[in-house]
């Protein structure tokens, strides 16, 4: 059974300072992995989809990597703003259903 | 861009109760699916869809009914509310069930007395 785990729970940073977020997974035959951001309240917001054939993707300020063999990914968000704090849900893909499976997710908050 | 429509967003109900969660999506995806958010449970899959008049049951289908007439609405029905569906719920749609991004809704919280 796929289990996603991501540490810390929780980070805070002073701006201006780079964000690390990290995922980690048991099973590496996945079909992709997504990261998502989810304010107080409200939905997912997709960040980012990794395809299981590529290391990573890119948008902006935001980086994703993908190790399928050490079954783990990295989050990099640049120069932080205290609009990125949020919660960051890291899931994977591994099943015919198209199930999304989770991790608890990082909550993070960056201060002014 | 309207993306993944839920409605309503809030809703109290009394036990025994039943109701109906509606969603519409105008991406044109195959795939939809319903979520519940519980607090230390995280997101678990309740039921999925990958067509039109196609459904199959996720992790947790007990007390969920869903159908799907068209491509664009995948409404999940509550047969008899009970406490232990008081939660927060998510519709979700990709345009296939392996590779498409998953794009979620806002949300609709229910709580059932």
């Amino acid at each position: 059974k796929q289990e996603v785990t991501q540490i810390p729970a929780a980070l805070s940073v002073p701006e201006g300072e780079n964000l690390v977020l990290n995922c980690s997974f048991t099973d590496s035959a996945i079909y992709n992995l997504q990261w998502f951001r989810q304010d107080p309240g409200k939905g997912l917001t997709s960040l980012l989809l990794i395809q299981s054939s590529q290391r990573e993707q890119t948008s902006g300020r935001l980086n994703a990597s993908l190790d399928k063999s050490s079954g783990r990914s990295t989050l990099y968000i640049a120069a932080s703003q205290p609009g990125d704090s949020a919660t960051y849900l890291c899931a994977v893909r591994s099943d015919s259903w198209g199930k999304l499976q989770f991790g608890a997710g990082t909550q993070v908050v960056v201060t002014p | 861009n309207a993306g993944v429509t839920q409605t309503p967003k809030f809703q109290v109900l009394k036990t025994g109760q039943s109701m109906t969660l509606q969603c519409a999506q105008d991406m044109n995806h195959e795939y939809m699916s319903w979520y519940r958010q519980d607090p230390g449970m995280g997101l678990r899959l309740i039921h999925y869809s990958v067509g039109a008049g196609i459904t199959d049951q996720g992790e947790v289908p007990n007390g969920y009914n869903v159908s799907r007439s068209t491509t664009e609405d995948f409404p999940l029905r509550l047969l008899s509310a009970a406490p232990s569906q008081t939660s927060v719920y998510f519709c979700a749609s990709s345009y296939n069930s392996f590779t498409g991004e998953l794009f979620f809704g806002e949300g609709s919280r229910l709580t059932v007395l």
